[in-house]
């Protein structure tokens, strides 16, 4: 397996524009789960997903920022209007229940 | 929720002494502790994990520690090289099919020649 994928890798963006990140779980892995990293905050929980259903988004900082996973193989994080604090670098990460958590190599963001 | 605190944020030990890395959690239904490392510019990666189960696991080197009545756990790594300057983080987690994952603040762990 692939492991988890994600795009784009690296982004700078102008502030206001809308960003996208994409997330391919690993196959057979039901639980999806986005993390934001920063030298100030560590690593965040933004949201989770169980069987593409999303279960806790208490993480997601405003309303900018949104999740959706329409099927098992694919998610997507979307931040509009981007502003400069949300630079950061966002991790996927899947697993199955009882297992080990699976991290995507990130997507650094720059919000200028 | 859970809340994971864990100490020191940062720790600088003698190339071949020891170090030791202590998480304490909240939720008292968490039942599945994973360490990773996070080297720069890399994802964090899985390096031991222990259930609730068991009070000690061991790999080579490193060994986690779980005490559930005082609700902590830690991460020991014997004779330290270079390659183990990293940030580590632990995590707890309900392990059940939704259950989330919260992880600690990190450790940055510097080995010194």
């Amino acid at each position: 397996d692939a492991g988890v994928i994600q795009s784009p890798r690296h982004e700078v963006t102008e502030m206001g524009q809308e960003v996208t990140l994409r997330c391919k779980p690993i196959s057979g892995h039901n639980s999806l789960f986005w993390y934001r990293q920063t030298m100030m905050r560590g690593l965040e929980l933004l949201i989770y997903f169980n069987n593409n259903v999303p279960i806790d988004d208490s993480g997601m900082p405003e309303d900018r920022f949104s999740a959706k996973m329409p099927n098992a193989s694919f998610s997507t994080l979307k931040i509009q209007p981007s502003e400069p604090r949300d630079s950061a670098v966002y991790f996927c990460a899947s697993h199955t229940s009882g297992n080990t958590i699976y991290f995507g190599e990130g997507s650094w963001l720059t919000v200028v | 929720g859970e809340n994971v605190e864990q100490h020191p944020s940062t720790l600088s030990v003698q190339e071949g002494d020891s170090a030791v890395i202590k998480c304490t959690y909240s939720d008292s239904a968490s039942n599945y502790f994973p360490w990773y490392k996070q080297e720069l510019g890399k994802r964090p990666q899985l390096i031991i994990d222990i259930r609730s189960n068991v009070g000690e696991k061991k790999d080579q080197r490193i060994a986690v520690t779980l005490n559930k009545t005082a609700k902590h756990f830690s991460l020991h790594i014997t004779e330290t090289q270079p390659e183990d300057s990293a940030v580590y983080f632990c995590a707890a987690s309900t392990h059940s099919s939704a259950s989330k994952i919260i992880f600690g603040s990190g450790t940055r762990l510097s080995i010194r020649p």
